[in-house]
């Protein structure tokens, strides 16, 4: 079974800051990773997806994230936080077959200007 | 055309309604799926089309009543909802089920208020 665990439901960061959001997860196989965004009163947007191709990850928005298998974590960073990356942000995991999408908790990202 | 498009945007019933819900897809994915999301909290899997037949039932009450007519096409029936059923209903699509790396593309979903 897969699973993720996302450490801190909230993460507040100052405008022009490092955004670094943190996901661990947990497979018996090798995993596909993603990071979604939800905005308020929205649907689900992909980020980024891990599928074994390379170890970093980029994304839209200036995101990126690096898979690092001896940590188990795919954390997602962003250099410089801007006012719009203010959203929900859900990692999520998938093992192989038709086994379904697993999402962590989420993270609510603040920016403060 | 890399959209997902949900009907209504909004939607608030009875408990006694009968309604249902849209979803449209036209990127000729062959896997749609339906989720359930409460404020605060991760979407969760409700139920999984593959190849226009169900083929993932999350043990979800039955006054919930999936339908795929086509490939493009996912509709969600609702009976005798309760006010719990309250919720954002989130429909995706991917290429295909069976393919781990195939990310699910996203409705805007419908904020559903049952009363």
């Amino acid at each position: 079974a897969q699973s993720v665990t996302q450490l801190g439901s909230h993460v507040s960061v100052s405008e022009g800051a490092l955004v670094l959001l943190r996901c661990n997860y947990s497979s018996s196989v090798p995993p596909y990773l993603f990071w979604y965004v939800q905005y308020p009163n929205q649907g689900l947007q992909l980020l980024l997806k891990y599928t074994s191709a390379a170890t970093l990850v980029k994304g839209i928005n200036g995101f990126e994230a690096e898979f690092k298998k001896s940590e188990t974590s795919f954390h997602l960073t962003k250099p410089s936080a801007h006012m719009s990356d203010a959203a929900e942000y859900f990692c999520a995991v998938r093992g192989g077959g038709n086994t379904p999408l697993v999402f962590g908790k989420g993270t609510r990202l603040s920016v403060i200007a | 055309d890399t959209e997902v498009t949900q009907t209504p945007k909004h939607l608030v019933m009875g408990m006694t309604n009968k309604k249902s819900l849209k979803c449209e897809q036209h990127m000729g994915h062959r896997a749609m799926y339906w989720y359930k999301q409460k404020a605060k909290k991760p979407p969760e899997l409700m139920f999984v089309y593959s190849y226009e037949k169900l083929s993932i039932n999350e043990s979800v009450p039955s006054r919930f009543s999936p339908e795929c007519p086509n490939s493009s096409l996912l509709n969600l029936h609702l009976h005798a909802l309760q006010p719990e059923d309250s919720a954002l209903y989130l429909c995706a699509s991917s290429q295909r089920e069976g393919s781990s790396y195939n990310e699910q593309f996203f409705g805007p979903g419908t904020r559903l208020t049952v009363l």
